[in-house]
Parts: structure tokens; C-alpha cells; sequence
């Protein structure tokens, strides 16, 4: 059974700073990967995917990359915003969806 | 225009009681998913539907049940409620169900408690 885990659960920054949050899964056979973001109290919002046969993908100050190999993904911000304060999860496509359980950020102002 | 929208928004019961959670998107998706999420902010799929053809369904107790009327609707029956089935629930539609399945789009959610 797959097992999705995020480090850190909770990460502080300073506004400006670049910041990597990442997502390890235990089977490598996986056919895509998605982040999101989630706001307190509201739904998911898909922030990128990533197929299995890709590297990375990038969204203006999000950068995502996958090795399947290694079983890991990290999702870089960069130049941090207060705005970015949100949990982002990492979701792994192997037929069904399993979520991780999330990393909570916080970027002060 | 929202893209996937559930009904109701917040939802308080009465063990043992009946319920029902709706949801529908515009998107013209044609896969819609149930999720759970636990007080732990843990996400767990509960049921996916592809062309009205249930695809997934988790270790979910058969109290809970989905019903696909059409294409952009996936509802969620819920019986005899129990303590445990509080949490926040979420319907989610993509294109291309399957391993190679599209971008996921959730709906806000429906924060379900149960006294």
C-alpha cells in the first residue's frame, strides 16, 4: 500500500526567503504527482502536476520536481509571500490518489 | 462560475440519523471522486465515478453510499450515523479517469458533525 509523508509538518519563514517543502512515497510505481494548496476551511487548490515521465514542472514561483526512483518530490517557492501561508499537500496517482498529510506555512510579513 | 460545488456547507446531526451530501460541477469532467477528511487534516478517497460506473470504492463502510444521477453530479448518502463519521467531507472532478488521470478540482467541502 502506498504511504505518502511530508517534512517538515510546519515550516515559519521570513518574507523573501526561497523555501523547499517536500513528499516521499514507498512505491515508486506511481503514474503522476500532484500538489496542492489548501486555505484554512476551504478546499483544494492544484497547484502543479507532475506526470511520471517528467522531471518537473513550473508555475511562476512554484517549482515542482519528481525522481521516481528515490520515491521523493519537493515543491520550491521561491521569494515567499504572505499569501503563500497555506498547507500544501502532495498527492501520488498509482490508480487512486493518496494524499500526504500535509505541511503547514506560514510566511512573516 | 464555481467549478465544483457541494451542498450543504456545514451539516449538524444526530447519531443515527440519515444524510445526504450533494455535489456538482460545470467543468465537464467525467470523473468525480469523494474524499475524507479527518480531524488529523488526513485526506482519504472514499469513492470515484466514471461514467456513472463506481471505480474505486476504499474500505468505506456500506453505510455510505454514492449516487451518480448524470455526468456532473455525484451525491453522498450517509445512514445511520455514527460519532466517528464527523469530518470534513470533499467531492473533487477531473478528465481522464485512470493511472493517467487529469488535475483534480475540489470543491470547498462539507464539515459534517455528528452529536
Amino acid at each position: 500500500k502506498q504511504e505518502v509523508t511530508q517534512i517538515p509538518a510546519a515550516l515559519s519563514v521570513p518574507e523573501g526567503e526561497n523555501l523547499v517543502l517536500n513528499c516521499s512515497f514507498t512505491d515508486s510505481a506511481i503514474y503522476n504527482l500532484q500538489w496542492f494548496r489548501q486555505d484554512p476551511g476551504k478546499g483544494l487548490t492544484s497547484l502543479l502536476l507532475i506526470q511520471s515521465s517528467q522531471r518537473e514542472q513550473t508555475s511562476g514561483r512554484l517549482n515542482a520536481s519528481l525522481d521516481k526512483s528515490s520515491g521523493r518530490s519537493t515543491l520550491y517557492i521561491a521569494a515567499s509571500q504572505p499569501g503563500d501561508s497555506a498547507t500544501y499537500l502532495c498527492a501520488v496517482g498509482d490508480g487512486q490518489f493518496y494524499f500526504g498529510t500535509g505541511t503547514s506555512l506560514t510566511v512573516i510579513p | 462560475d464555481t467549478a465544483v460545488s457541494q451542498t450543504p456547507k456545514y451539516l449538524v446531526t444526530q447519531m443515527g440519523n440519515d444524510k445526504s451530501i450533494k455535489c456538482e460541477q460545470n467543468l465537464g469532467h467525467d470523473t468525480m471522486y469523494w474524499y475524507k477528511q479527518d480531524s488529523k487534516k488526513f485526506l482519504k478517497i472514499m469513492f470515484s465515478y466514471n461514467n456513472k460506473e463506481l471505480i474505486i470504492n476504499e474500505t468505506v463502510p456500506n453505510r455510505f453510499s454514492p449516487k451518480s444521477p448524470d455526468k456532473a453530479h455525484l451525491n453522498l448518502h450517509i445512514n445511520s450515523l455514527e460519532l466517528g463519521d464527523s469530518a470534513v467531507y470533499f467531492c473533487a472532478s477531473s478528465q481522464f479517469m485512470g493511472r493517467g488521470a487529469d488535475t483534480q478540482y475540489f470543491g470547498p467541502g462539507t464539515r459534517l458533525t455528528v452529536l
